[in-house]
């Protein structure tokens, strides 16, 4: 099993401000997942954070509200730009290990909300 | 793309047995996943059906028809320590990115 650590675990945030979430895992992993899960909802993939390559986008998330690094195979960040009350959200970094398992780890979520 | 669809809330006794069903729609199917997340929680993993069939893990279950496009998760001998949300979730390729339902918001009560 892989322990993911996220930083901040919450945060009070102004409208018009960024913040960007730091995500380290104990052991190197091929792919990074940001999910958001905004209040009492389900959980929406945000992108696939790849090492050494740009992150892939799912639909509706795009790169300049959301920037994202990946430096080396156990650490990377999420930026959250310019946020408004919309982006109030928890975000949740999390990390599979091998293929075809169903199984991903999760860190506890960084819950940020926005003033 | 891919879609899958949970009751949103399920309410049970202590000691009962709940079951829980997904129903799925996607274009390419690896398998159906089952998460556990309580409030203020991280989700975590509970299981994983690559065939059909039932898998048992102590008191949980989860079982999977591909053919009806169909699982659930069955908890037997409720606690109220089960009280929490439950997910399932598919991979939306060959790789470890899932696609999560909406959640079953499990309420145990005395």
């Amino acid at each position: 099993s892989a322990v993911i650590s996220q930083k901040p675990s919450r945060d009070i945030c102004q409208r018009g401000t960024s913040l960007t979430i730091q995500c380290q895992v104990d052991s190197q992993v091929t792919m990074m997942f940001w999910y958001r899960q905004q209040p009492g909802q389900s959980l929406t993939l945000i992108a696939t954070a790849n090492q050494g390559s740009e992150a892939t986008y799912e639909s509706g998330f795009v790169i300049d509200k959301f920037p994202i690094s990946r430096p080396n195979l156990t650490f990377s960040t999420l930026t959250v730009s310019n946020m408004s009350p919309e982006d109030s959200s928890i975000y949740l970094c999390s990390v599979g290990e091998g293929t075809g398992t169903g199984e991903l780890f999760f860190g506890e979520g960084s819950r940020l909300t926005v003033l | 793309g891919q879609s899958l669809e949970q009751p949103s809330e399920v309410t049970a006794v202590e000691g009962a047995i709940v079951q829980i069903n997904c129903t799925y729609q996607t274009s390419g199917f690896y398998g159906l996943s089952w998460y556990q997340q309580h409030d203020g929680g991280a989700p975590t993993f509970l299981s994983y059906n690559a065939l059909d069939g039932l898998e048992e893990t102590g008191r949980f279950s989860s079982f999977l028809s591909r053919s009806d496009s169909y699982g659930y998760l069955l908890l037997q001998e409720l606690q109220m320590k089960d009280s929490a949300s439950y997910f399932c979730a598919a991979p939306a390729g060959a790789g470890n990115m899932l696609t999560f339902g909406g959640g079953t918001r499990l309420m145990v009560k005395p």
